[in-house]
């Protein structure tokens, strides 16, 4: 499996844009890059993933390096509800979670 | 349509008691996953169901755990004796398929166990 490394914690303006960047620099050709996020009292949510490509949709973009060691999750204009704790998960098949980024949106 | 539906949500308990929790996964999911979140960390797998099969229970610890999925639908994990360090959250998931080709997974909100 790919180690993912993330900042523990960031700050975001609401209303501005969100980018949380994830390091993966051992990600194997056929690992997909998944992000899930973990609202409070509340199970991890699905966002978003991709292989090689940009991929965007309804809750996020998600930007992947052309070398694929890295990758950052764009939320393009964050809310209050955007608070939470970010996984960004590299594997085949199973999702491995490590500690996530704790994102905070500030009013 | 109905997420994946937990019960209960809290559960307080002394030491050596036993335990269970219960999970519905969302209709025509045939996969199921039993996930242990301690505080401040992401969630583990504890073990894996394909329909009624038990297809990767290696992070289960047999000597108090066990789950079961009986009829490929429902299941149940079960702590006896419980332990103060298996205070957590203990959540469940499911998804459309096979671990083989990436199925979203859909998160439940969890079951708080406390042990005194």
């Amino acid at each position: 499996d790919a180690k993912t490394t993330q900042p523990p914690s960031m700050d975001c303006a609401e209303g501005r844009a969100a980018n949380l960047p994830c390091n993966h620099s051992t990600i194997s050709g056929n690992e997909y890059v998944y992000w899930y996020r973990q609202i409070h009292s509340q199970g991890p949510q699905y966002i978003i993933h991709g292989l090689k490509n940009n991929e965007t949709n309804e809750m996020a973009s998600l930007i992947i390096t052309e070398d694929r060691k890295s990758s950052t999750l764009i939320l393009p204009h964050a809310t209050l509800r955007d608070t939470a704790v970010y996984y960004c998960i590299v594997r085949v098949g199973q999702l491995v979670f490590g500690q996530g980024t704790r994102l905070t949106i500030n009013p | 349509e109905a997420g994946v539906v937990q019960s209960p949500r809290y559960k307080i308990i002394e030491k050596k008691q036993p335990v269970a929790f219960w999970c519905n996964p969302i209709s025509g999911h045939n996969t199921l996953y039993w996930y242990l979140q301690n505080l401040g960390q992401g969630p583990e797998l504890l073990i894996r169901y394909e329909n009624e099969e038990a297809v990767d229970d290696s992070q289960l610890p047999k000597d108090r755990f066990s789950a079961e999925r009986l009829k490929g639908v429902d299941s149940t994990l079960k702590i006896q004796p419980a332990e103060l360090g298996d205070s957590a959250v203990y959540l469940c998931a499911s998804s459309l398929g096979t671990d083989k080709v990436y199925n979203e997974q859909f998160f439940g909100p969890g079951t708080r166990l406390t042990v005194l």
